[in-house]
């Protein structure tokens, strides 16, 4: 299994600003993504964060308001620019390992709320 | 595309009665089949996933599921609830190497 890490686990910010939110796992995993979770409402895939090259984005989700990058195999970050209100949720980092095993671990998200 | 759809929202059981939560899937190609639970405030910890090699998918905290194909269904049972288990449930499907697609989630409530 992988533990992974999130910071901040929460934050409160003003309209109009953005927010890196990180994530670490403890290994080396093969994929990593981004999820959000608006209040009472399920995951929603943001992104697939790549190694080295450019995220893929689900559709409803652009790159110029949420920005990633993956340095290397362990780590990530996902940036919400230009927040609104509505960009309040809980952003949950995800990893999976060997693909043989197709577990998906998750970590305990970050709580950004945007007034 | 791959989808899943969980039936129920809310579900509310009483302390020791079966618990029963639905989930039917979308999948063009033989899928992978998870159960998640979330505790308030917390994060996502696995309960079980179906992987081909069985059809009755044990998991943790008494929880077991199981696929069936012709239903295209992967029903989560407990035959005696706790109160502890109170949480809200999602149902989520894949494939390897590939993101999990999650259900809506349905609320399990227990009373005493």
């Amino acid at each position: 299994s992988a533990v992974i890490s999130q910071k901040p686990s929460r934050d409160i910010c003003q309209r109009g600003t953005s927010l890196t939110i990180q994530c670490q796992v403890d290994s080396q995993v093969t994929m990593m993504f981004w999820y959000r979770q608006q209040p009472g409402q399920s995951l929603t895939l943001i992104a697939t964060a790549n190694q080295g090259s450019e995220a893929t984005y689900e559709s409803g989700f652009v790159i110029d308001k949420f920005p990633i990058s993956r340095p290397n195999l362990t780590f990530s970050t996902l940036t919400v620019s230009n927040m609104s209100p509505e960009d309040s949720s809980i952003y949950l980092c995800s990893a999976a390992g060997d693909p043989a095993y197709n577990e998906q671990f998750f970590g305990p998200g970050t709580r950004l709320t945007v007034l | 595309a791959q989808s899943v759809t969980q039936l129920g929202s809310h579900v509310s059981v009483s302390e020791g009665a079966l618990v029963l939560l639905r989930c039917n899937y979308s999948s063009s190609v033989p899928p992978y089949l998870f159960w998640y639970v979330q505790y308030p405030n917390q994060g996502l910890q696995l309960l079980l996933k179906y992987t081909s090699a069985a059809t009755l998918v044990k998991g943790i905290n008494g929880f077991e599921a199981e696929f069936k194909k012709s239903e295209t269904s992967f029903h989560l049972t407990k035959p005696s609830a706790h109160m502890s288990d109170a949480a809200e449930y999602f149902c989520a499907v894949n494939q390897a190497g590939t993101a999990l697609i999650f259900g809506k989630g349905t609320t399990l409530s227990v009373s005493s």
